[in-house]
């Protein structure tokens, strides 16, 4: 099983900053990395798949980039409701995994 | 649009059993594989099982392998999940998703929530 191990936990950061958050995997993914959003009693939303492609309707705010078994997703001016929880998710291999999550909360 | 309604959930005894069912709409059910994924309170995302759009192939969390059984039923545009033996570690609010090119989720349903506890 590949585990995704995602960094940091917690990010604190304001409204106009830019946020980075990493997503690592045990053994290599290639580009078969996704970025979901999830707030508070929702379902997760798709932001990214394929390592970099936005997902429709997403703002061109969120990009993600990466390949092999580091990757990342940059939100490159907070807006406030972007402040949630961000999962990375695999499908290299079967099982399909997710990375715990990292928290995106407002200073 | 792409409409995915789970339901079924409840309160359940360890030990017994729980049919979670996923209607859907909006999109050819059948050409799409579908999975499950459960979230515990507090905690992230558990991937449980997919099931192919034609039925054909089904892979399972090892969490869940023998316990849990996926299935579809593309005349109804419908998700199954049978679950048996159920543990209070399943405890979670189970999703149905759309997949993508066997890769990635692109659609999710608002959840239902499944209590084991005695």
């Amino acid at each position: 099983e590949i585990v995704l191990t995602q960094s940091p936990a917690t990010l604190s950061l304001s409204p106009g900053e830019r946020a980075t958050l990493s997503c690592r995997a045990s053994q290599s993914v290639s580009s078969y990395l996704t970025w979901y959003q999830q707030k508070p009693g929702q379902a997760p939303r798709l932001l990214i798949y394929d390592a970099s492609n936005r997902a429709p309707g997403i703002p061109a705010r969120f990009s993600g980039s990466g390949y092999g078994t580091d990757f990342t997703l940059t939100i490159s001016s907070l807006e406030p409701e972007d402040f949630a929880v961000y999962y990375c998710q695999q499908r290299s291999n079967w099982p399909l995994t997710f990375g715990q999550g990292t928290k995106l909360d407002i200073k | 649009q792409v409409q995915l309604v789970e339901s079924g959930g409840g309160v359940v005894q360890p030990g017994r059993s729980l049919r979670l069912s996923c209607a859907a709409s909006g999109f050819t059910f059948s050409n799409h594989g579908m999975h499950w994924v459960r979230q515990a309170p507090g905690k992230g995302l558990e991937w449980v099982a997919v099931i192919w759009y034609d039925g054909s192939n089904k892979y399972y969390a090892d969490s869940v392998k023998g316990r849990f059984t996926i299935s579809r039923d593309n005349s109804k545009n419908t998700l199954f999940l049978q679950m048996n033996s159920l543990r209070a570690e399943d405890t979670a609010v189970y999703y149905c998703a759309r997949d993508r090119s066997s890769t990635y989720v692109d659609y999710w349903g608002q959840g239902t929530r499944v209590t084991v506890s005695s």
